[in-house]
């Protein structure tokens, strides 16, 4: 069964420093991975999405990592902010038919900045 | 703003109840997609259609049903509502592969009491 597994569950740091979320799967086959970014109450939003060949992708202060042959991501904030205080998302897809069945949510990492 | 609009924003009826959400994809999308996400859990996708035919099904339990319009709005119903059924509820959209850019709209927030 496909799987993905974020850590930590949460996670407090002081605003100006900087943090990593991690991302391990099983979903077979592998299409992409993406991380979205998801405020309390609000729609999630796209940071990135990275595809078999691709090894790591920026967007601004976010930066994500993958591993394809160890099936780990990792997103790395840099030089936080109180509005990076949100819920993050690892979503990775198959290869397989098409549909969104094919899309496996992780149950995301709750970040906390603090002042 | 991701160009997927919701209504209503917030919803609140009681047990056994029937609701309809509503979702408006951004210009051009042809999939749309419905996402359930109750407190502190993730999101459990339900259904997904492709220029208005089903495409795909997740979790969606039998109480409820979707459907997607010729002008590709779509409506989720939600019916025998209970207490559980409380949660956010979200529209996505894509222009056909759900592997790619899906874009979600701001949520319904559902309250049965």
């Amino acid at each position: 069964k496909n799987q993905v597994e974020q850590s930590p569950q949460s996670l407090i740091i002081l605003e100006g420093k900087n943090c990593t979320l991690q991302c391990n799967y099983t979903v077979s086959p592998f299409s992409n991975l993406r991380w979205y970014k998801q405020d309390t109450g609000r729609g999630p939003v796209s940071l990135t999405i990275m595809t078999f060949s691709e090894n790591t992708k920026s967007n601004g202060r976010y930066t994500a990592t993958l591993d394809a042959d160890t099936k780990q991501s990792s997103l790395h904030i840099t030089a936080s902010q109180l509005s990076d205080s949100a819920s993050y998302i690892c979503v990775v897809s198959d290869s397989s038919g098409g549909g969104a069945d094919g899309l496996t949510f992780g149950k995301g990492t709750h970040l906390i900045i603090q002042p | 703003d991701s160009g997927v609009t919701q209504t209503p924003k917030h919803l609140i009826t009681a047990t056994g109840q029937r609701v309809t959400l509503r979702c408006s994809p951004r210009s051009g999308d042809l999939s749309v997609y419905w996402y359930q996400q109750s407190l502190d859990q993730g999101l459990q996708f339900l259904i997904q259609y492709y220029n208005g035919e089903e495409r795909a099904k997740g979790n969606i339990l039998e109480r409820f049903s979707a459907q997607q319009f010729p002008d590709l709005h779509s409506e989720l119903n939600l019916s025998s509502l209970e207490l559980g059924d409380s949660a956010l509820y979200f529209c996505a959209s894509s222009a056909g592969n759900p592997h790619y850019e899906q874009y979600f709209g701001p949520g319904t927030r559902l309250t049965v009491t």
